[in-house]
């Protein structure tokens, strides 16, 4: 078992579909991590979340809302989007602050296409 | 604001060596990590530097300068295997972690 689980893996959705994704960590982590994936672009930090309270919110379009009801579970709903935000949606966890070798584990992907 | 470099593209020859440099500016500085992506697959962590100096793992080694803002990945006797992207990345302030474009490595033999 990996110790951040994504769902769905894979998700087709029109523009006027309202969908959400699932991330789940097994760590014991105290924070959490949405980053968007597209072709040829660097990973882009979306939201993070530090003990459920969100911390970062990267000027990211309100089609996207996150929510994180505790320290192991994190959603993206999506409503409304835009063919241009097809890609790699990447969930991750990590622990601790400041400098520190806790790394960033990062789950297997949810690839969402918009048609 | 938050910028950080690194090469587009690589080609080496497996069993050769290849080093694959990253700079940085951000906003703080809590350590520097490289990960390894395989295409279709999420990020994996390979090291973690916070001070000067070199870091070795096995085949892989990476080094830091703090001072310069730069980084290095080397890779020695490559595999074909090693054939994937690598992201350095830096963990600015709290628990944000900043990414790199990567660089994407093909190992020919």
């Amino acid at each position: 078992e990996t110790g951040v689980t994504q769902t769905p893996r894979h998700l087709v959705m029109g523009m006027t579909n309202k969908k959400s994704l699932k991330c789940e960590q097994h760590l014991g982590h105290n924070a959490m991590y949405w980053y968007k994936q597209s072709a040829k672009k660097p990973l882009e930090l979306m939201f993070v979340y530090s003990l459920e309270e969100r911390v970062e919110n990267n000027s990211v379009p309100s089609r996207f809302s996150p929510e994180c009801p505790n320290s192991s579970h994190l959603f993206l709903h999506l409503h409304t989007l835009q063919p241009e935000d097809s890609a790699l949606y990447l969930c991750a966890s990590s622990q601790g602050r400041g400098p520190s070798g806790n790394t960033i584990y990062f789950g297997e992907g949810s690839w969402l296409t918009v048609v | 604001g938050q910028n950080i470099d690194q090469p587009t593209e690589m080609t080496a020859t497996e069993g050769a060596i290849v080093q694959i440099n990253c700079t940085y500016q951000t906003s703080g500085f809590n350590g520097l990590f490289w990960y390894q992506q395989h295409a279709g697959e999420a990020p994996t962590f390979l090291s973690y530097n916070v001070l000067d100096g070199l870091e070795e793992k096995g085949r892989f080694s990476s080094f830091l300068s703090r001072s310069k803002g730069y980084s290095y990945l080397l890779l020695k006797e490559l595999q074909m295997k090693d054939s994937a992207s690598y992201l350095c990345a830096v963990r600015d302030y709290g628990q944000n972690f900043v990414f790199g474009p990567g660089t994407r490595l093909s190992v020919l033999p």
